[in-house]
């Protein structure tokens, strides 16, 4: 089983539509992260959170709420999804000693498309 | 605020030849460097890091990149690919007391038989 597990992995909804992505890990890292892949364009921080009482605001964080439900738990939600939010999203995680050294660890994704 | 620029966004070659991915950074404070590899329909895995020390680094699967401070780059080398090479590799820079990661926009590399 991966480390860092995303649901769902492919998701297909209309605009202004409420959509919630999840992450869930077993590393055991205090730090986790969404990020939003477009392509082109790398990735951007949308949100970040370094324990369950401490989230952040990242890069692109208009149109995204999101919730540290507990250590291991991180979802991302959009309130009312619009077509330019359609992207590849990642939840990424990090221990507070390796963060300090860059190390990510990523789950496998979760392709959105707004139509 | 720091900023990592991969000068080719795709690099086609053929099967075991070699190949050179490169990345300027800017940033106003010592930085840590990272080369990060996506295999289709996959996350992004740690390929190699540059914290400080040797300035040659050596990562998974034969990769190796040069840290060059007087050039702020950090290219990302493999002396023979292979078909199995085939994905995106992103570049990224954090500022040494700083949480946040920066990503280049990527590079695909298409190895071809």
């Amino acid at each position: 089983d991966a480390d860092v597990t995303q649901t769902p992995r492919n998701r297909i909804t209309k605009t202004g539509k409420r959509i919630m992505l999840e992450c869930s890990q077993t590393k055991g890292h205090d730090r986790m992260y969404w990020y939003r892949q477009d392509p082109g364009l790398g990735l951007q921080l949308i949100y970040y959170s370094f324990d369950v009482k401490d989230i952040n605001k990242g890069e692109i964080s208009d149109g995204y709420s999101v919730s540290r439900q507990a250590q291991a738990k991180f979802s991302l939600s959009l309130e009312s999804a619009i077509p330019n939010q359609t992207a590849l999203y990642f939840c990424a995680t990090s221990d507070r000693t390796e963060a300090n050294t860059g190390e990510l660890f990523f789950g496998e994704g979760s392709r959105l498309t707004v139509l | 605020a720091q900023s990592v620029t991969q000068l080719d966004s795709q690099v086609p070659v053929f099967e075991e030849a070699p190949v050179e991915l490169r990345c300027n950074y800017s940033s106003s404070v010592s930085v840590y460097l990272f080369w990060y590899v996506q295999y289709p329909n996959q996350g992004l895995q740690l390929l190699l890091k540059y914290l400080s020390g040797s300035t040659l680094v050596k990562g998974i699967n034969g990769f190796e990149a040069e840290f060059n401070k007087s050039q702020t780059s950090f290219h990302l080398r493999k002396p023979s690919v292979h078909i199995s090479d085939t994905a995106e590799y992103f570049c990224a820079v954090k500022p040494g007391s700083n949480y946040k990661l920066t990503f280049g926009k990527g590079t695909l590399l298409t190895v071809n038989p």
